[in-house]
């Protein structure tokens, strides 16, 4: 079955650790996205990609990192320069239509919940 | 900065009831989206309407567009306790997907 998987479901952090949350798909979508969900509010973009070896910075992107080194790949690390990292954090994927005409569709993974203690 | 904004921000009814959210975007668009997120899960793709459409149906689903007021509107019609979820509207921003902060639905039994 084709997906994209977060993992871990649940992580726990102590303050000043860095974390590493997986996202893999095996969609062959070319564009990947993280996005951080507080309790009860929306969801803001983190950093995209549109492409291997190639990412762009969202509105909330200080105190995080990412890479794209695989097609399949695009792991969230969530360094302990990021001063309130307890949120819900959400992988996502789509087929890349550029510009603004396309339609990006996203599939998303089923997140991941960092809490630290 | 968020491009959709959802209103109500929570809305409660009876199973059988319709349920209408709406959501007011900032700039010019091609097309709108809608999700549905359960509580704790990922968001799943409803539906998605282009610029030059003014009305869509998927199922018990109606999405319709005004881009003169840069609002949409989602319908459910029947509701069922199993449609208890929040529902997001997205838009392409350049080159990224920007969501608003979603209408919370609960149905009740």
């Amino acid at each position: 079955d084709g997906g994209i998987t977060q993992s871990p479901k649940y992580l726990f952090r102590k303050e000043g650790q860095n974390v590493t949350l997986s996202c893999e798909q095996n969609l062959n979508h070319d564009a990947m996205y993280w996005y951080r969900q507080d309790p009860g509010q929306g969801l803001r973009l983190i950093y995209y990609s549109q492409i291997v070896n190639d990412f762009q910075k969202g509105d909330i992107a200080e105190g995080y990192s990412v890479s794209r080194e695989k097609k399949e790949s695009f792991p969230l690390t969530v360094t302990s320069a990021q001063k309130n990292p307890t949120a819900f954090y959400l992988c996502a994927s789509s087929i890349w239509t550029g510009g603004v005409s396309g339609a990006n569709v996203l599939t998303f993974g089923a997140g991941s919940r960092l809490t630290v203690l | 900065s968020q491009q959709g904004e959802e209103d109500p921000q929570a809305l409660s009814i009876q199973e059988g009831e319709n349920a209408t959210m709406n959501c007011s975007y900032k700039t010019s668009i091609n097309n709108l989206q809608w999700y549905r997120q359960n509580s704790g899960r990922g968001l799943v793709h409803l539906i998605l309407i282009r610029s030059n459409e003014r009305e869509k149906h998927s199922g018990r689903l109606r999405v319709t567009l005004d881009t003169s007021k840069k609002s949409s509107s989602l319908l459910i019609t029947a509701s069922r306790a199993a449609d208890t979820a929040s529902y997001f509207c997205a838009t392409k921003d350049n080159n990224d997907m920007r969501f608003g902060a979603g209408t919370r639905l609960t149905v009740k039994p």
